[in-house]
Parts: C-alpha cells; sequence; structure tokens
C-alpha cells in the first residue's frame, strides 16, 4: 500500500541538541511538505519542496533544515537555533490537482 | 495570509446539519478541506478549483465562491463519526508551488 512513512512516532530532545525527522513516502509524488503543530493551532508550514534537490522555506523555517535528495524522502531537522520546538510534526506529500496525503506525526518533546 | 474560519467550534446533536466558513483576503486558486481526529494527522477531504463548483464526499459537501474568496464546508446529517477538527487550506500559485496555507480549525463535536 503507498503512503507516508513518519518516524520516530515520538522523539526527545535535550536543550542544545540537533535531532532529524525522517519523512519517506512511495506515493511517487513530487511535492513533500513539513508542518508543525501546536496544542489547538492550526497548521504552519516550515519548508516545503517540489523537485529533487529544490526545497523552500514556509513561513517559520528559522531553526529548521532539510534536504531532498531523493523523491522518496524529504527529512527535517530541528537544530538547536530553535528555542521552541515542543509540537507535533506532520510531513505531507502532493502532486498537482490532487490532496496532501499526511504521515502519522512525530510528536517532539524537549526535555 | 491566513484564511480565517468560522465559527471555532460547533456543538451537534446527531442528525443536525452544521456550515463551516473560510475566508481569505487573498485571490485563491484552490480550497482545500481535512478533517483531523485528536493525535492523528489530517485525513484529506475534498479540493476546490477556480470556477465555483460544488463537490460532494457522502453527506459532506463544499463550495468555492472565488470573486468573494471563500468556501463553505456544509455537513448534513451529521453522524458521532464527524467529530473531530477541520482546516481549509487556501493555495495559490506561488512559483510554480501550490503550498498550502491552513486556518486555524474548527473543532466539531457531534453528540447522540
Amino acid at each position: 500500500d503507498g503512503g507516508i512513512t513518519q518516524s520516530p512516532k515520538y522523539l526527545f530532545r535535550k536543550e542544545g541538541q540537533n535531532v532529524t525527522l525522517s519523512c519517506e513516502q512511495n506515493l511517487n509524488h513530487d511535492a513533500m511538505y513539513w508542518y508543525r503543530q501546536d496544542p489547538g493551532q492550526g497548521l504552519r508550514l516550515i519548508y516545503y519542496s517540489q523537485i529533487v534537490n529544490d526545497f523552500q522555506k514556509g513561513d517559520i523555517a528559522e531553526g529548521y533544515s532539510v534536504s531532498r535528495e531523493k523523491k522518496e524522502s524529504f527529512p527535517l531537522t530541528v537544530t538547536s537555533a530553535q528555542k521552541n520546538p515542543t509540537a507535533f510534526y506532520l510531513c505531507a506529500s502532493s502532486s498537482a490537482g490532487i490532496g496532501y496525503t499526511f504521515g502519522s506525526g512525530t510528536r517532539l518533546t524537549v526535555v | 495570509q491566513q484564511p480565517v474560519q468560522s465559527p471555532q467550534a460547533v456543538i451537534l446533536r446527531e442528525g443536525e446539519d452544521a456550515v463551516i466558513n473560510c475566508s481569505s483576503s487573498k485571490a485563491l486558486y484552490s480550497v482545500h478541506w481535512y478533517r483531523q481526529k485528536h493525535g492523528e494527522a489530517p485525513v484529506f477531504l475534498m479540493i476546490l478549483l477556480k470556477g465555483g463548483e460544488q463537490k460532494g464526499h457522502d453527506k459532506i459537501s463544499a463550495s468555492f465562491n472565488e470573486k468573494k474568496q471563500q468556501s463553505s464546508l456544509y455537513l448534513t446529517a451529521s453522524q458521532l463519526s464527524y467529530s473531530g477538527t477541520y482546516f481549509c487550506g487556501t493555495a495559490m500559485f506561488s512559483g510554480g508551488y501550490n503550498k498550502l496555507i491552513f486556518g486555524a480549525g474548527t473543532r466539531l463535536a457531534v453528540h447522540p
């Protein structure tokens, strides 16, 4: 079955540590996205990419970095520069004219 | 730039109807609707493109008025399974990338 796999489901980060969230899709979608969701809030766009080796900043890119070396993969790194990283992170993919397919999310907590 | 959703929350009895609205200050190319259950990922419901077409999905339908930059989601004869948070996502062509900007969401609770 096609879909998007995010891992890990839960992640704990210490102060000053970088962590990487994985996102893999086998839907052959061109575009991939990372969103952040805080409790009771909507989804805010961090980064997006339509083709391999190209990506664009979203509304809240500071403190985050991404790469798109393969069409199937779009990992997100939360760096130590992100001062308030505790949130639910959602990865999504799409092709032209169709809705997003979301992964099951990664819940990141700073300890 | 974030679309505005109204109302913020709705409480229904099974079988009642509801309308959720989404409005934008920017010209829109398309509007998406998603439903999210607590602790889960959002699930795609439908997409509406420029042209004011109305779409349906079981007893859930939506309209898009591009001139008013508004979309509405109609839930008729609500079921318990309709409970969740509904998000609209709006898209504008931006250098070829069709990224979505989501509203803050409308929480819907359906009770027996």
